[in-house]
Parts: C-alpha cells; structure tokens; sequence
C-alpha cells in the first residue's frame, strides 16, 4: 500500500494569514505515462463528508476559491490556504489514487 | 448534480454482516465506478473497494475476505455487506461517485454504523 503522511496534524492560523498542508507519499504517484499526480486534496466540515478541492495534485474544482491551491510532484504535495477565512477551518485531507488500494493522509487540523 | 444517499442498520451485532445500500440519484448507475469508504471514530478515512455497473469488483485486500459489493442496475443501487463485524468496524460508511481518474467527486452523507452488543 502506498502510505500518505500529512504534516502538521493540526495548525493555528490567524485569519488573513496563510496556512500550509503537507503530505507525502511513500512512493511516487506520478504515472509516466500521462504525466500526471495522482494525487487529490479534501476537505472536511464536522457533520459533513468530504468536498473535493482539488485534483491532480493542482487544479482546483469548480467553485472552490483561488485562495486554495495545491503544488508538488512525485511524493510530495502541498495545499495552500493563502488568507485563511473563518469557513475554511476544516479537516483536510490528501488522498493517492494511483494505486489500489486508495489511502488517504491521517487529516490535518485548520484551526484559527 | 449526483446525489447518494446511504441506509441500512445503525447497529450491528459482533460477529454479525453489515449490509448497506447506496442509492444514487441524479445520474445513471451505469458508466461509472461507485466506492464505499469508512471513517474511524478517530476520524481516519479507509476505502473498502468499489464496484462497477457491470459488477465487476475490486476490495481492500485488509478486508477483502469479508466484503462483498453488488449493484442493481434496475434500482440504480449498490450495496456493501461487510461479515464477521467486530467493534472496530465500527465507522460513518460513505458512498461515493469515482471521476475518472478514480478520484471521489460526489459523497454521500454517511451513515454511522455501530458494532456492540
């Protein structure tokens, strides 16, 4: 299995300030032959499941603000939250779906 | 917009199968790959497997021995049945929509099952 691992666990941000998520992959989810991560970012509210933000390691969903964004190749990946609102204090969430089977990262904790 | 919506029993007994059922509105059943994922009471997400249209299969090997996943083209359904639960089975299943790519683009709400006695 490929294990995900997120760094922090959990992180205090101040609104308006930047938040970054890591998460690392024990081995590369780059597949040669499309060139592409396969590598996706989640984020979770308490009550609700989780709401893709973005896919291919960097292309953000429909609808999903410009402040998230998403970086990194291979094994390692990062998320961005460059001005943290008060609606982004979530759970988040990397997973590979490269490989069988799918895991996901051990979630990482936004708070302000 | 797809929507899926997940029932089946809150509470399961030890030794016992779980069985769930997905139902899926806003798209046909058919075409796509459909998962089941489980989340922890310590909040760790785990994929259990997923199921094609057509019925083919493929499982978490940490639980394959015990899952089963079918699809009813007709209800425009699928099920989980997990057998043999213990109390660490105990999770929120989700079901969801596989995008291409097998990434997960539309989730159900989740439904809390509990393995006790």
């Amino acid at each position: 299995d490929i294990v995900m691992t997120q760094s922090p666990d959990s992180l205090a941000v101040s609104l308006g300030e930047r938040a970054t998520i890591n998460c690392k992959s024990s081995q590369s989810v780059l597949y040669n032959s499309d060139n592409r991560n396969y590598l996706a970012w989640y984020q979770q509210k308490p009550g609700q499941p989780p709401k893709l933000l973005v896919s291919w390691a960097s292309t953000r969903e429909s609808g999903v603000p410009d402040r998230f964004s998403g970086s990194g190749s291979g094994t390692d990946f990062t998320l961005t939250i460059s001005s943290l609102q008060a609606e982004d204090v979530a759970v988040y969430y990397c997973l590979q779906h490269l490989n069988i089977p799918r895991t996901f990262g051990q979630g990482t904790t936004v708070e302000i | 917009q797809v929507q899926l919506q997940e029932s089946g029993p809150g509470l399961v007994k030890p030794s016992e199968t779980l069985s769930l059922t997905c139902t899926v509105s806003g798209a046909s059943i058919s075409g796509f790959y459909w998962t089941w994922i489980r989340q922890t009471p310590g909040k760790r997400l785990e994929w259990i497997g997923y199921v094609l249209y057509t019925g083919s299969t493929g499982y978490n090997p940490s639980l394959k021995s015990r899952v089963t996943m079918s699809v009813d083209t007709s209800k425009n359904q699928f099920s989980l049945n997990l057998r043999s639960v213990t109390a660490a089975d105990t999770a929120v299943y989700y079901c969801t929509k596989v995008a291409d790519g097998g990434l997960f683009d539309s989730w159900g709400q989740g439904t809390l099952v509990t393995v006790s006695t």
